[in-house]
């Protein structure tokens, strides 16, 4: 079975631009989660879809975005670019999320790693 | 406020003793504490879960515990290899909340 998978995997721009990830999750899994992670914050969660409705949302200004596709896939988009946005973005697939009835373990793509100028 | 702590300092361990990890939490009521593996320019994987009502779980070399009165849960790798060096991360699943909140990982090198 594939893992999950980010595209793309390396990323410059600068500031003021927009960028979009891609995260493609494990076939059958229904959830996506995104995380940023920096060195001072470590891993912080952005947001989690399930079946393209969002259903969480952590601490991160408007600029943030994301969107869940009817086949699972997602991306998320970052609007603005600040050069504190420099970070790993990793997605992170599951069958049924974080829900806590039926827990599933969360497998995470490689990440994309953003550089912002 | 919430924190989630591991040692930022990084764990040297000589091949075969057994190393230990200690997270510590503040100020949440997690339902799930989970234990991840990094490695350098990979997302993490997961290794171990357990529950609020369990004390210790186990998985081949790996032993975890967790005490919510507390507030602590070690993690153990018993007779280490040079692959176990990585980073090792510990992760809060809360309660009405679809979340993880990650303690930002505690480095591990086994020396041969």
């Amino acid at each position: 079975k594939a893992g999950v998978t980010q595209t793309p995997r390396y990323l410059i721009k600068t500031r003021g631009q927009q960028v979009t990830l891609s995260c493609s999750p494990i076939s059958g899994h229904r959830s996506v989660s995104w995380y940023q992670q920096t060195p001072g914050q470590g891993l912080q969660f952005l947001f989690e879809y399930f079946s393209e409705t969002q259903r969480n949302k952590g601490n991160f200004p408007g600029r943030f975005s994301g969107r869940q596709f009817s086949n699972s896939r997602s991306e998320m988009n970052v609007s603005t670019l600040e050069l504190g946005d420099s970070a790993l973005y990793l997605c992170a697939s599951s069958l049924f999320g974080l829900a806590l009835v039926s827990y599933n373990e969360q497998f995470f793509g490689p990440g994309t790693r953003l550089t912002v100028l | 406020s919430q924190k989630i702590e591991q040692n930022s300092e990084a764990l040297n361990i000589q091949e075969g003793k057994t190393a230990t990890l200690t997270c510590n939490y503040t100020n949440y009521s997690p339902a799930y504490l989970q234990w991840y593996r990094q490695d350098p320019g990979r997302g993490p994987v997961f290794l171990l879960l357990i529950r609020e009502n369990e004390k210790e779980k186990r998985k081949e070399r790996l032993k975890v515990t967790f005490d919510t009165t507390l507030k602590q849960s070690l993690f153990h790798i018993t007779a280490s290899q040079p692959a176990d060096s990585a980073t090792y991360l510990c992760a809060l699943v809360l309660y009405g909340n679809n979340r993880l909140a990650f303690g930002k990982g505690n480095q591990v090198v086994v020396i041969p």
